[in-house]
């Protein structure tokens, strides 16, 4: 039972390159999202999408992009990647109906180091 | 943006102590509260998801109270022990779209 799966675990990036995080769950959830996780500033969100073909901004966009084509997948792009990037980044999906909150269930993390 | 503030930061207690974390939400829009266990070089996970005011949920020596009317929820973990050293972080969500929007967490530290 694979969960969410995010690759890779660890990167590093020189400033202005581009690349993409990957996030795949197999729960058939609807809800997926991205959050950075900072020292000092807990979990922030980033995208965050309601099913396929559905995404919108969360916190703090700036700088990605995302894209929903399956219910499965959900990248996360840095489109020119800055030192400011650096961060611990978490993929999150869980169930979501009307009328129903159900838990997040996150990936194992992805560590981005943008020098 | 929603404010989400948990107290204290961090916390330090001896193995067997009880102890309880506070965090504080806007009341207004509230649509549910969620509290997760994060554990160092781990992925955080779900412990509670609470959505009626005067909810009270309990897992094992975990336990958490939920009051919406004034914006806050209570995290209780009776006799700490070691493994119970872990980041916990609380999220109220809005809307049907489960958007949570986290605090900074409170680190729990238990020495044996």
């Amino acid at each position: 039972n694979a969960g969410v799966t995010q690759t890779p675990k660890f990167q590093v990036l020189k400033t202005g390159q581009s690349m993409t995080l990957q996030c795949a769950q197999d729960m058939n959830h609807e809800y997926m999202s991205w959050y950075r996780q900072d020292p000092g500033m807990g979990l922030r969100l980033i995208h965050y999408s309601v099913g396929a073909g559905i995404t919108d901004q969360g916190e703090v966009p700036n700088g990605y992009n995302v894209s929903r084509s399956t219910t499965e997948d959900f990248p996360l792009r840095l489109l020119s990647a800055a030192p400011s990037q650096t961060s611990v980044y978490f993929c999150a999906s869980s169930l979501s109906r009307q009328g129903m909150n159900t838990e997040a269930f996150f990936g194992q993390g992805t560590r981005l180091t943008v020098v | 943006i929603l404010n989400v503030e948990q107290s204290p930061q961090s916390l330090h207690v001896q193995e067997g102590d009880s102890t309880n974390f506070t965090c504080s939400f806007p009341s207004s829009n509230f649509y549910a509260l969620h509290w997760y266990r994060w554990e160092t070089a781990k992925s955080p996970e779900a412990l509670f998801v609470m959505t009626l005011n005067g909810d009270e949920k309990k897992k094992g020596r975990i336990s958490a109270t939920l009051n919406t009317k004034e914006g806050y929820s209570y995290l209780y973990i009776k006799g700490s022990q070691p493994e119970d050293s872990a980041t916990y972080l609380c999220a109220p969500s809005r809307g049907a779209g489960n958007m949570l929007t986290f605090g900074g967490g409170t680190r729990l530290m238990v020495k044996p």
